[in-house]
């Protein structure tokens, strides 16, 4: 039974536009929410974190959005560049627990 | 670089053999992880282990064990490996505080079995 589902497992955008990827989440004791970021070969890397008491979060380019009544959590890149094609797993972590549940990834590319 | 180091890189090895991951996490951190990555899946939360002692454990099989030294590094030993057991093994450490969940990842073992 998978707590988190990032349900696209690919996104193309076009170099300066948005890129939107999104994760669902099933289980209410989750308090923190992260997004990591993968390049072949290479192990993920955090990218932006959200506490389950706040809804928005921003850092530059990105910006992770929380509904916790919709039990769902969105990565917003802007303006999207060629460097930011990878995977991107969304990250959740459960109340008085420290181990994250990671999403099954979403690759994205971003077309120049 | 996350100051989390994986050994070996690369591994091949042969169906029912036994195998032995090692990770240093980064200075200062109590906390290791360890991460299955299959071709087909996400990342899978094999178990954690804080200041040498099991913390949690997730998805691991019986025939995998690990443990945490007194100088915090970590081992996962794999045991009468199968065909389904290639994969990619992250480490990954944390320091344990009330503030700051961010988990910092190795850049993981390939292991093939043959």
């Amino acid at each position: 039974d998978q707590q988190v589902k990032q349900n696209s497992p690919s996104l193309s955008v076009q170099e300066g536009r948005i890129s939107i990827l999104n994760c669902d989440y099933t289980n209410s004791m989750f308090d923190y929410f992260l997004w990591y970021k993968k390049y072949p070969a290479e192990g993920p890397t955090f990218l932006i974190s959200i506490s389950s008491i706040k809804d928005k979060n921003e850092d530059g380019r990105f910006t992770v959005f929380l509904n916790k009544s919709a039990k769902h959590l969105s990565l917003h890149i802007v303006p999207s560049q060629p460097g930011d094609s990878a995977v991107y797993f969304c990250a959740v972590k459960e109340t008085g627990r420290r181990a994250l549940t990671f999403g099954s990834g979403t690759r994205l590319q971003v077309q120049p | 670089d996350s100051g989390v180091t994986q050994t070996p890189k690369h591994l091949i090895t042969a169906t029912g053999q036994r195998v032995t991951l090692r990770c240093s996490p980064r200075s200062g951190d109590l906390s290791v992880y360890w991460y299955q990555q299959s071709l087909d899946q996400g990342l899978q939360f094999l178990i954690q282990y804080y200041n040498g002692e099991e913390r949690a454990k997730g998805n691991i099989l019986e025939r995998f064990s690990a443990q945490q030294f007194p100088d915090l590094h970590s081992e996962l030993n794999l045991s009468s490996l199968e065909l389904g057991d290639s994969a990619l093994y992250f480490c990954a450490s944390s320091v344990e505080s009330n503030t700051g969940n961010t988990i910092y990842f190795g850049e993981g073992s390939w292991l093939t079995v043959v």
